[in-house]
């Protein structure tokens, strides 16, 4: 079965630090990598996905992800955090070919940004 | 930008009572999921649904449990008999395939 897991519970860091949180999953096949966001009292949204190409990809509100396959790896980076990235971020695994298509979440970073 | 439509936004119900909670995907995503997530927990998933017919569905999903289409826009989310345990914030999504899923804002529902 498909597993994820998150480094860091919580993460405090003052506005314009860089960030870093990490994201290791466990299955052996191809997979779908994801990183959703979760501002307080809002729904999940995609911030960037993983299919296959080029393992550094980038998102929304410059956040980049990198595919580490021999580490089983898809860490979340930005340069420079602002106040308003203040939020849960989740890390999430489908493995294609399921016919479910089913996304496995990891538990989820806080993030806080202190002004 | 389209979106996943969930309502009520909160729903406060009684042991025992049966819920529904409801869902309009994107119009043109094939497969439906629905996930909670209690409080401090992670999101967790329930089920999918393609094709009319559930694809996949967790240990969570048990009998208490059932999802419809009931036409061709909405999906649901029923819940029999509540328990306090079922208290949770519940996530509707789709994708049109193998692809990222769109999530709804979530449905809160407590349970007293």
């Amino acid at each position: 079965a498909q597993s994820v897991s998150q480094h860091n519970h919580h993460v405090i860091l003052s506005e314009a630090a860089s960030l870093e949180l990490g994201c290791n999953y466990s299955y052996g096949g191809t997979v779908n990598l994801f990183w959703y966001v979760q501002y307080p009292g809002q729904h999940l949204q995609l911030l960037l996905k993983y299919f296959s190409g080029d393992p550094l990809v980038k998102g929304i509100k410059g956040f980049e992800a990198e595919f580490i396959k021999s580490k089983f790896s898809f860490n979340l980076r930005k340069p420079s955090v602002q106040w308003s990235d203040t939020a849960e971020y989740f890390c999430a695994v489908n493995a294609p070919g399921n016919y479910g298509q089913n996304f496995v979440f990891g538990p989820g970073t806080r993030l806080s940004v202190l002004p | 930008e389209p979106e996943v439509t969930q309502t009520p936004s909160h729903q406060v119900t009684q042991m025992g009572q049966e819920v529904i909670l409801r869902c309009v995907p994107i119009s043109n995503h094939l497969y439906f999921y629905w996930y909670r997530q209690i409080l401090g927990q992670k999101v967790e998933f329930l089920v999918s649904f393609y094709n009319n017919e559930i694809s996949e569905k967790s240990e969570i999903f048990d009998d208490q449990f059932s999802v419809e289409r009931p036409d061709g826009s909405n999906f649901t989310l029923k819940i029999r008999s509540t328990k306090l345990e079922d208290s949770a914030m519940y996530f509707c999504a789709s994708s049109v395939g193998t692809g990222s899923a769109f999530f709804g804002q979530g449905t809160r529902l407590t349970v007293v």
